[in-house]
């Protein structure tokens, strides 16, 4: 994901709150996703921003500011097994395809 | 349909071998995509399809590489005289318009090239 960019490691405490950024080229923007994948899995759907704001859906939200190019996965109450990567992935290709990020690796320690 | 699947799960091979890795799709997804990734990367683009026809192919695919989608329903990828570069996981997804829905991703299909 040359034009995505999110940090590549985070560490958590159990209970805590995190937030992961994402940053994306905002030319040719229809959309940004995000996905979880644990190792040795698919990659999961957490949540699609198109317009700006917050999208809440239990202990994940996520925000979306299309002016800054700008997003961020919230995780609330974390737990031992949201220990996983976190894909930030933008539409592209005319609203065709998935364009990933390199990915976060969150790890949650007790 | 339980899903997005893929076959075979994992393929170890010689350099300069061919293989193919076969998807099979949600039943009612008109398009899938092939991605590969890496270890500690994120899923990098292929190629997709929308029914049968193949509407996009990245330019990180070289000529040893191919693409079918026949009758709009499973497709195949096949890597032809195999290099260690191309060992990764090859990962099929499906999907409906995806401004609209999600991208469904299969389990993968693992490849090592010796």
């Amino acid at each position: 994901g040359q034009n995505i960019d999110q940090p590549t490691e985070m560490t958590a405490t159990e209970g805590a709150i995190v937030q992961i950024n994402c940053t994306y080229q905002t030319s040719g923007f229809n959309g940004l996703f995000w996905y979880q994948q644990h190792a040795g899995e698919a990659p999961t759907f957490l949540s699609y921003n198109v317009l700006d704001g917050l999208e809440e859906k239990g202990r994940f939200s996520s925000f979306l500011s299309r002016s800054k190019g700008y997003s961020y996965l919230l995780l609330k109450e974390l737990q031992m097994k949201d220990s996983a990567s976190y894909l930030c992935a933008q539409l592209t290709g005319g609203g065709n395809k998935l364009t990933f990020g390199t990915g976060t690796q969150l790890k949650v320690e007790l | 349909d339980t899903g997005v699947s893929q076959n075979p799960r994992h393929k170890i091979t010689k350099r300069g071998q061919n293989v193919t890795f076969r998807c099979d799709p949600i039943s009612e997804h008109n398009r899938l995509y092939w991605y590969r990734q890496t270890l500690g990367q994120g899923p990098e683009f292929l190629t997709y399809f929308q029914n049968e026809a193949q509407l996009e192919k990245s330019r990180l695919l070289s000529d040893r590489f191919s693409a079918e989608r026949p009758k709009g329903s499973f497709s195949t990828l096949e890597i032809q005289r195999t290099e260690q570069g191309d060992s990764a996981m090859y990962l099929c997804a499906s999907s409906l318009a995806l401004n609209t829905g999600e991208l469904f991703f299969g389990e993968g299909s693992r490849l090592t090239v010796l």
